[in-house]
């Protein structure tokens, strides 16, 4: 059984630039999460999707990043423009009706410039 | 949802247990333990998980204590793979899972 996929693992991109990372659940899971690691830190969820409803998005910074998740199974974040204090790691997390084991991918790891 | 103390770090030779403890001091009755693994420059990985019982799976076992206020994640036979950092969560009602800092892990030969 594949795991959640994400893509690209790494970015490098100047700061005022636009950037996405694209995430693929684990199939048959409705529930997705985004979330933000900083270096030394532990993640800290960004955005809840159960379905194609984004259920607790109270941590996503507004102003720049946005989120979708259209067909209620691969999702996508945004930033933009992106600031030099994005840089992290991206990491999306599915699990089945927000049960109890989430699943992460590898993450991807954005250096903003 | 509760907070939780770990250490920073710890060491354990290899073929050893390693015990990880975790304090919660402030946890309530229907919020359950949650430990998390993650080796470095992958996602983290699920663990284990308990609400007042101890706990056994092929991974490790999750010990916690009567009053519920700390727990200890066991790896009874440690390996050099069992390097990472440990995260100890409370998981509340809200279903969120709140990582602190986590614990350091180095298994050395």
């Amino acid at each position: 059984e594949a795991g959640v996929v994400q893509s690209p693992r790494y970015k490098i991109i100047e700061k005022k630039q636009p950037v996405a990372f694209w995430c693929n659940p684990i199939s048959g899971h409705n529930t997705l999460y985004w979330y933000l690691q900083n270096l030394g830190q532990g993640p800290e969820l960004l955005i809840r999707y159960e379905n194609e409803e984004a259920v607790d998005d109270s941590q996503l910074p507004k102003d720049r990043f946005s989120a979708e998740r259209l067909k209620g199974v691969d999702s996508t974040l945004k930033i933009q423009p992106a600031e030099l204090g994005d840089s992290a790691v991206y990491l999306c997390a599915s699990s089945l009706d927000g049960g109890l084991e989430q699943f992460f991918g590898p993450g991807t790891r954005l250096t903003v410039l | 949802d509760a907070k939780t103390t770990q250490p920073t770090s710890m060491d354990c030779a290899e073929g050893r247990a390693a015990n990880l403890p975790c304090n919660h001091s402030t946890i309530s009755g229907n919020e359950y333990v949650y430990w998390y693994r993650q080796i470095h420059s992958q996602g983290p990985q699920y663990i284990i998980h308990g609400l007042k019982n101890n706990e056994t799976n092929e991974m490790a076992s999750l010990i916690i204590t009567e009053d519920r206020k700390s727990s200890t994640l066991i790896l009874p036979h440690a390996t050099l793979r069992d390097t990472a950092v440990y995260y100890c969560i409370v998981r509340g009602v809200s279903g969120k899972l709140v990582f602190g800092a986590g614990t350091i892990l180095r298994v050395k030969s």
